[in-house]
């Protein structure tokens, strides 16, 4: 198994600044994987963070807004940029051992943009 | 791509009473099947998976599920549930890495 932590655990922000939120897993995994969740909805793959290398956006999400860094295998940040209201969520990282394993979640990061 | 879907968006039912909630899943290759449960205020959990053999397979608090493949199905169950059930409850669809979840099915247990 493995524990992952996210900093911050909740924010509050104003409109047009960024947040950056870290994922830090206690042991190598193969892949990472950022997630939102909007209130009162599902969760939706926002991209996957390759390490070393630019991530994989899902279709409606772009580099410029969200951000990712994978330094290395244990840790990976997301940045959401230049927020507005509509960027009000909790963001989930998910790390798995390896593709035919459990996706392991963090305790997400709750941010309200005002 | 993969999708999932859950049948039901709120459940309602008094302590004791069973639980079946529906979970079908779209893809043409090989998944990994979950359950999640998201107690108010609190992360995820994992209530159980599904990568092979057994198609009825047993998870923490009493909760199974069984695999049917021919249904695309993976139907959560609890012969008996308890009010601290009450919780929101996903069902994920996982295919090289990436999972994809359901809506979510709100429990509501009154006791």
């Amino acid at each position: 198994s493995a524990v992952i932590s996210q900093k911050p655990s909740r924010d509050i922000c104003q409109r047009g600044t960024s947040l950056t939120i870290q994922c830090q897993v206690d042991s190598q995994v193969t892949m990472m994987f950022w997630y939102r969740q909007q209130p009162g909805q599902s969760l939706t793959l926002i991209a996957t963070a390759n390490q070393g290398s630019e991530a994989t956006y899902e279709s409606g999400f772009v580099i410029d807004k969200f951000p990712i860094s994978r330094p290395n295998l244990t840790f990976s940040t997301l940045t959401v940029s230049n927020m507005s209201p509509e960027d009000s969520s909790i963001y989930l990282c998910s790390a798995n051992s390896d593709m035919n394993t459990e996706a392991f979640f963090g305790q997400g990061t709750r941010l309200t943009v005002v | 791509a993969q999708s999932v879907s859950q049948h039901n968006h709120h459940v309602i039912l008094s302590e004791a009473a069973s639980l079946e909630l529906g979970c079908n899943y779209s893809y043409g290759g090989t998944v990994n099947l979950f359950w999640y449960v998201q107690y108010p205020g609190q992360h995820l959990q994992l209530l159980l998976k599904y990568f092979s053999g057994d198609p009825l397979v047993k998870g923490i608090k009493g909760f199974e599920a069984e695999f049917i493949k021919s249904k695309f199905s993976f139907n959560l169950r609890k012969p008996s549930v308890q009010w601290s059930d009450t919780a929101e409850y996903f069902c994920a669809v996982n295919a090289w890495g990436k999972s994809t979840f359901g809506d979510g099915t709100t429990l509501t247990v009154k006791p």
